[in-house]
């Protein structure tokens, strides 16, 4: 089955204590990216892969890593989480984007985190 | 201002009626548009592309209007399963990133 996955599903932490939020797909797409949903601000882009190695920021990529060293996987990292970055984090993957036409966006089911 | 606004209702309608809604964007140059329904914080789903002629996928139709900047979504025969958040979706010409509004909310009750 085609799909995006996310890893944890839930997670309440702590101020300052490290955390990764993995993210698999199985549709060889090039392009992953990773969002943060608020109440009334919609989803908002953290960073993006268009593949392998290439990463760039999105628009809120304060106090958040990246990494992609396999296609199909996409970690978040977070270094030193603050109480800011409680928030739902979804994955998605799609084919590679041109400058006039976008692919449909596959989502993983969201990371619910809380940090305390 | 933000690149991309809908109202965000709710919009509370009848089974079987008809609802529509628009979304504004700021980027002139964007180039792709398209609607998103996302359940209850679940992940969202494309519903369908915008594309300039404008399009039907069944009970919903999609226009755009450059001129003035929006897109617009309508439901036609409202089924209790269109209940849903919808997310207008805009690309922009300078980059590789999509903006997402913050989702307007339909609820269709028997």
């Amino acid at each position: 089955e085609a799909q995006v996955t996310q890893n944890p599903r839930y997670l309440i932490t702590v101020t300052g204590k490290k955390l990764t939020v993995t993210c698999s797909q199985n549709m060889n797409h090039e392009y992953m990216s990773w969002y943060r949903q608020d109440p009334g601000l919609g989803l908002r882009q953290i960073y993006y892969s268009m593949n392998v190695e290439v990463t760039d920021k999105g628009d809120v990529p304060e106090g958040y890593k990246v990494s992609r060293k396999e296609k199909r996987n996409f970690p978040l990292i977070l270094e030193s989480p603050s109480p800011n970055q409680t928030s739902l984090y979804f994955c998605a993957s799609s084919g590679a984007p041109t400058h006039w036409s976008y692919n449909e966006q596959f989502f993983g089911p969201g990371t619910r985190l809380t940090v305390l | 201002r933000k690149e991309v606004e809908q109202d965000p209702g709710p919009f509370n309608v009848p089974e079987g009626a008809t609802v529509a809604f628009n979304c504004t964007y700021s980027n002139s140059a964007s180039q792709s548009f398209f609607w998103y329904r996302q359940d209850c914080r679940k992940e969202p789903k494309l519903l369908m592309s915008v594309y300039s002629s404008g399009n039907e996928d069944g009970r919903f139709t999609a226009q755009l209007n450059r001129a003035s900047q929006y897109i617009s979504l309508l439901i036609r025969d409202s089924k209790l399963s269109d209940s849903a958040t919808y997310l207008c979706v805009v690309s922009r010409e300078d980059d590789y990133k999509l903006s997402f509004g913050a989702g307007t909310t339909v609820t269709v009750r028997a």
